[in-house]
């Protein structure tokens, strides 16, 4: 079966640095997307890899070992804003989108 | 720029009673069309993909349908609302033909059966 492991909830402290976790067991991989979503809202887009490596958005960066069926997303300077819930999602062989059931990140002050 | 809509926002139904939950794209044409329900706790459930007018493909068996009678439209139907489908439901878009086949979503409807 299609697998997305993540941890189901995370505490940091604002300012800091935080790494959330993504395991895969998937029928092919066509890329693994980050969502971030506010409680009571929609999931937003956050970043996409394809090909193993890191990728840095601002304050957020993404990491994919597609040999490891691994990813991780990287939050730095942390804000009381990023509290939220982080979807791991990963597109299979038939480029349908398999989801993880999502991290929830509490910030403290 | 592209948005999309979906309503209602939140609406409360008794047990057996329909539904129909509306999602409009605008700003673009020919998207790939989603419905998605959320669980606490559980991740993205798919319920039903659309390519193009009249195409609708269901991923799970249940009592909820999906029409899609416009290319920017796409209702998600029900003749008797069972418990089991209290949730929150998800409409997207994603544009076709491009590589990464990003999800955009809609604002989201929350739905409680009694």
């Amino acid at each position: 079966g299609q697998n997305i492991d993540q941890p189901t909830e995370m505490t940091a402290t604002e300012g800091a640095i935080v790494q959330i976790n993504c395991t895969y067991q998937t029928s092919g991989f066509n890329g693994l997307f980050w969502y971030q979503q506010h409680a009571g809202e929609a999931p937003t887009f956050l970043s996409y890899n394809v090909l193993d490596g890191l990728e840095e958005k601002g304050r957020f960066s993404s990491f994919l070992s597609r040999s490891k069926g691994y990813s991780y997303l990287l939050l730095k300077e942390l804000q009381m804003k990023d509290s939220a819930s982080y979807l791991c999602a990963v597109k299979d062989s038939n480029y349908q989108l398999i989801w993880g059931a999502g991290t929830k990140l509490i910030i403290k002050p | 720029s592209q948005t999309i809509h979906q309503w209602p926002a939140t609406l409360v139904q008794p047990v057996g009673s329909p539904l129909s939950l509306e999602c409009t794209v605008e700003g673009t044409s020919n998207p790939n069309l989603y419905w998605y329900r959320q669980a606490a706790g559980r991740g993205l459930q798919l319920l039903f993909y659309s390519v193009g007018i009249g195409q609708i493909s269901s991923e799970v068996p249940q009592n909820l349908s999906a029409s899609r009678p416009q290319d920017r439209q796409f209702i998600l139907s029900s003749k008797k609302l069972l418990l089991s489908d209290s949730g929150f439901y998800l409409c997207a878009w994603s544009a076709t033909g491009r590589d990464t086949g990003e999800l955009f979503f809609g604002e989201g409807s929350r739905l409680t059966v009694l």
